[in-house]
């Protein structure tokens, strides 16, 4: 059972456009929500973090739109580039227990020049 | 500064043999990680190190062990390897522990793929 439900699992979007990669949960003790972005043949890297105190987190043209009601978060990216082509990871986490940090399936980005 | 490192890249193994991946950072992160990632699966949580001398099971530990070395060296030994532990492994590390209440970014390795025949 994936305790994170990542969407779309593949996603192409023109230059210039707006990429939405949406992710949902099911256990409200989460905590912090991390984005990760990992490029072929490499580890993931840490792009973007939210808590659940605030409802967006805005870092260049990544954005995180959280929605504690409907437990649901996503990451948009804006005026998406080639550059931007690679998988990106939804993941949550509670701090007490760290056996509880879960990734989603990730989401394979590919912008069109 | 290297980061996170691990050996080998790729390894290929037959059903039964055993292996040990090494994995070391050298930013003076407390806590180290080792994660699979398969298709269609996300990473999973294999194992993790809090600090040097403690380790601890994560969702996927069976047929793995671990090894905290000194606080730069994480290693993860497979004592029979089947076809199942296929996959991409990676090792990441982190300043503070995982229950440390603040935003925990992981740093990543470059990942081993194992193949398991």
């Amino acid at each position: 059972q994936q305790q994170v439900k990542q969407s779309p699992q593949s996603l192409i979007v023109q230059k210039g456009g707006i990429s939405i990669i949406n992710c949902a949960y099911e256990n409200t003790a989460f905590d912090y929500f991390p984005w990760y972005q990992q490029f072929p043949g490499k580890g993931p890297a840490l792009l973007i973090a939210i808590r659940p105190d605030v409802s967006e987190k805005k870092e260049g043209r990544f954005t995180i739109s959280f929605n504690k009601s409907a437990k649901q978060f996503s990451l948009h990216i804006m005026d998406s580039q080639p550059g931007d082509s690679a998988t990106y990871f939804c993941a949550a986490s509670y701090g007490n227990n760290f056996n509880k940090f879960y990734f989603g399936s990730g989401t394979k980005l590919n912008v069109k020049p | 500064n290297a980061g996170v490192t691990q050996t080998p890249k790729f390894q290929v193994l037959k059903t039964g043999q055993s292996m040990t991946l090494q994995c070391a950072q050298d930013m003076n992160h407390n806590s180290m990680y080792w994660y699979r990632q398969d298709p269609g699966m996300g990473l999973r949580l294999i194992y993790y190190s809090a600090s040097e001398g403690t380790t601890d099971k994560g969702e996927v530990p069976n047929g793995y062990n671990v090894s905290r070395l000194n606080k730069r060296e994480f290693s993860l030994r497979l004592e029979s390897a089947a076809p199942s532990q296929t996959s991409v492994y990676f090792c990441a590390s982190s300043v503070h522990p995982p229950w440390a209440g603040v935003g925990n970014e992981q740093y990543f390795g470059p990942g081993t793929r194992l193949t398991v025949t």
